[in-house]
C-alpha cells in the first residue's frame, strides 16, 4: 500500500522560504509523477507544480518564479521550496501522486497535509 | 487559464435523496475532467476522472456526465458519509485548474 508522508515547517515569516517535503511509501518516487498542490483555509485548492518519474519539473505560471520541486531519490523523498513568502502563500500544502490509471494530471493518492502560516 | 465555476455553492440535502452537482468551464475542457470530494480536515479523494469513469474503489451511486464546458456529478441516493465538499478540476489546458466547491450539506 503506497503511503505519503509530509512535513516541514508551519509557521515562516514574510520573505523567508518555505520548505516541504513528502516521503514515498511503498512505491518509488522514479516511478511516477508527484504533484504538490496548496489550500488556502475555506478556500478551493491550487495546482503548484509536478515532479515527472524521470526527474522532469513543470510549475504553475502563477508561482513558477518562486517554486522548487525536487527530488532526492536515495530517500525516496521529493520537496518544495517556496521563497519569499507572503501572508497570500498561508494554506495547506498537499503532496499528492499522480494517476497512473486515469492520468498523471489527476490526482490520486493525497498526504494528510500541513498546514503553513506566513505571518510577522 | 481554464476558470471553473461550480454550482451552487451549498447544496442542502437529507439522506436518501439525489444529489446533483454543477461544474462549468470558461472554455471547452473536452472531457478532461475530474471530480474530488474531501471531508472536514481531510484530503480530497478522486471520485471521477475524464468526466464519466468512476476512480478505484468508488461506489456506483457517484457518476459523473458532460463533455465541453458543462459537467454533472450525480449522487443518485445520498448516504451520511458523502455530505462533504466536492471539486471539479480541469486537465485539458495548462495550468491545472480546480472549481472553487461545492458544499453538500444536511
Amino acid at each position: 500500500q503506497v503511503q505519503l508522508q509530509q512535513w516541514g515547517a508551519g509557521l515562516l515569516k514574510p520573505s523567508e522560504t518555505l520548505s516541504l517535503t513528502c516521503a514515498v511509501y511503498g512505491a518509488s518516487v522514479s516511478g511516477d509523477y508527484w504533484s504538490w498542490i496548496r489550500q488556502p483555509r475555506g478556500k478551493g485548492l491550487e495546482w503548484i507544480g509536478e515532479l515527472t518519474y524521470n526527474g522532469r519539473t513543470d510549475y504553475n505560471p502563477s508561482l513558477e518564479s518562486r517554486v522548487t520541486i525536487s527530488v532526492d531519490t536515495s530517500k525516496n523523498q521529493f520537496s518544495l521550496q517556496l521563497n519569499s513568502v507572503t501572508a497570500a502563500d498561508t494554506a495547506v500544502y498537499y503532496c499528492a501522486r499522480g494517476s497512473a490509471v486515469a492520468s498523471h494530471w489527476y490526482f490520486d493518492l493525497w498526504g494528510r497535509g500541513t498546514l503553513v502560516v506566513v505571518s510577522s | 487559464e481554464i476558470v471553473l465555476t461550480q454550482s451552487p455553492a451549498t447544496l442542502s440535502l437529507s439522506p436518501g435523496e439525489r444529489a446533483t452537482l454543477s461544474c462549468r468551464a470558461s472554455d471547452s475542457v473536452s472531457n478532461y475532467l475530474a471530480w474530488y470530494q474531501q471531508k472536514r480536515g481531510q484530503a480530497p479523494r478522486l471520485l471521477i476522472y475524464d468526466a464519466s469513469n468512476r476512480a478505484t474503489g468508488i461506489p456506483a451511486r457517484f457518476s459523473g456526465s458532460g463533455s465541453g464546458a458543462d459537467f454533472t456529478l450525480t449522487i443518485s441516493s445520498l448516504e451520511p458519509e458523502d455530505f462533504a465538499v466536492y471539486y471539479c478540476q480541469q486537465r485539458s489546458r495548462w495550468p491545472l485548474t480546480f472549481g472553487g466547491g461545492t458544499q453538500v450539506e444536511i
